[in-house]
């Protein structure tokens, strides 16, 4: 069992340009949550999935940021038209329906810089 | 809103001692607590998970209480060591809801 996956692991952008930021939950989990962790700084949530749904996007950006779980393949984490302040570390973690009782487990998280 | 705060402040032991971390929140009624541990570089790692039924979890040399009067749980590492080196993050939850995360503590623990 691989566990989370997220790819890349490094991605660099230019200012304006678009980012795709990948997670592949961990096999039987149905759950998938994105984080963001700026250097210092905790982490903050963004969105809840659980495929095909959107159960809670309420710390995601209304602009430029969307998010998906799609009956097949990965979760996406889309940022169009980056700035640097997007500059972070994202983290992808999944759960089981018992997430509760077994906790999150998280990916090792796509280090995005925006230049 | 929900806010969790735990020690901000690095917490700096000496190889064989108790540690103990701290984490509180406010405007929030949690079923569960969650503890997890940051290494630099990496995503964090589930530890223990106490209930608000419960007063107490052990596992291994980990020891975590959960006061839900004080809206406060305590998180204590025995017998330390420098392995045990690292961010240690609280994370109050509730059935359904993706868990919100204290900034976490760091902790260096010295031969």
């Amino acid at each position: 069992n691989a566990g989370v996956m997220q790819n890349p692991r490094h991605l660099v952008r230019r200012r304006g340009q678009e980012a795709r930021l990948r997670c592949s939950p961990m096999k039987g989990h149905s759950h998938v949550y994105w984080y963001r962790q700026l250097p210092e700084e905790g982490l903050k949530f963004m969105v809840y999935l659980q495929k095909e749904n959107i159960i809670d996007e309420s710390g995601m950006p209304k602009e430029r940021f969307s998010a998906e779980f799609p009956k097949e393949g990965p979760s996406i984490l889309r940022i169009q038209q980056v700035v640097r302040g997007d500059s972070a570390a994202y983290f992808c973690a999944s759960s089981s329906d018992r997430g509760e009782d077994y906790g999150y487990t998280f990916g090792s998280g796509t280090r995005l810089t925006v230049v | 809103s929900q806010k969790i705060e735990q020690n901000s402040e690095a917490l700096n032991i000496q190889e064989g001692k108790t540690a103990t971390l701290t984490c509180n929140y406010t405007n929030y009624s949690p079923a569960y607590l969650q503890w997890y541990r940051q290494d630099p570089g990496r995503g964090p790692v589930f530890l223990l998970l106490i209930r608000e039924n419960e007063k107490e979890k052990r596992k291994e040399r980990l020891k975590v209480t959960f006061d839900t009067t004080l809206k406060q749980s305590l998180f204590h590492i025995t017998a330390s060591q420098p392995a045990d080196s690292a961010t240690y993050l609280c994370a109050p939850g509730r059935s359904g809801y993706a868990l919100n995360f204290g900034k976490g503590t760091s902790l260096l623990v010295t031969p």
